[in-house]
């Protein structure tokens, strides 16, 4: 069955520290991860986007890695931000059809306190 | 910045009202989808479309009915809403081209069936 997994669940951390997130996934055969940002009551904004040969892609602060032997993504974040408070959701997408089908994780709610 | 538009943001209606939730793309692409998502939970499909006159049911069983008529235009409807259907519903389109699949997201609607 094809699922993505991430944790923590929920994380607490002071701005200005670093934290990361992790995604592991059992979606095959395996197109592309996602790493997403959603405010509350807001539609998902895409951070990163990687493929099968990248096993790493930037974007500000914000750092994902990828490793496609083990299925498993982790999205670091430097010097966090009061503005970083989010639910982060890893995105997998399959190449099996058409459509590819896009597998959510539950997501990561991260806040950040001054 | 998506150019993918969902009205309403917000919406509470009455129990056996008809509703349709609105949802419009500038950008061309052939695919769109529609998640439900409660809470602190994952992204459901519920419905998606490969282009004009072409819609169908996701993962999630949904009583809702969707309409491709445009492909700009990918409206839901609920006929008689109930107090089950309530929930953020968020709409996504992706590139035409096989590959990336980058999925864009509107804001949402949530709806509340009092």
């Amino acid at each position: 069955k094809n699922q993505v997994e991430q944790s923590p669940q929920s994380l607490i951390i002071l701005e200005g520290k670093n934290c990361t997130l992790q995604c592991n996934y059992t979606v095959s055969p395996f197109s592309n991860l996602r790493w997403y940002k959603q405010d509350t009551g807001r539609g998902p904004v895409s951070l990163t986007i990687m493929t099968f040969s990248e096993n790493t892609k930037s974007n500000g602060r914000y750092t994902a890695t990828l490793d496609a032997d083990t299925k498993q993504s982790s999205l670091h974040i430097t010097a966090s931000q009061l503005s970083d408070s989010a639910s982060y959701i890893c995105v997998v997408s399959d190449r099996g059809s058409t459509l590819g089908r896009l597998y959510f994780g539950r997501g990561t709610q991260l806040t950040v306190w001054p | 910045e998506a150019d993918i538009y969902q009205t309403p943001r917000y919406l509470v209606i009455g129990t056996g009202k008809k509703i349709t939730l609105e949802c419009s793309q500038t950008m061309g692409h052939d695919k769109m989808y529609w998640y439900q998502q409660d809470p602190g939970m994952e992204l459901h499909l519920i419905h998606y479309s490969y282009g004009v006159n072409s819609t169908e049911k996701g993962d999630l069983s949904s009583e809702s009915t969707v309409s491709r008529i445009r492909t700009e235009h990918f409206p839901l409807t609920l006929e008689s809403a109930r107090p089950s259907h309530t929930s953020q519903y968020l709409c996504a389109s992706s590139e035409p081209t096989t590959g990336r699949h980058e999925a864009f997201f509107g804001q949402g609607t949530r709806l509340t069936v009092v």
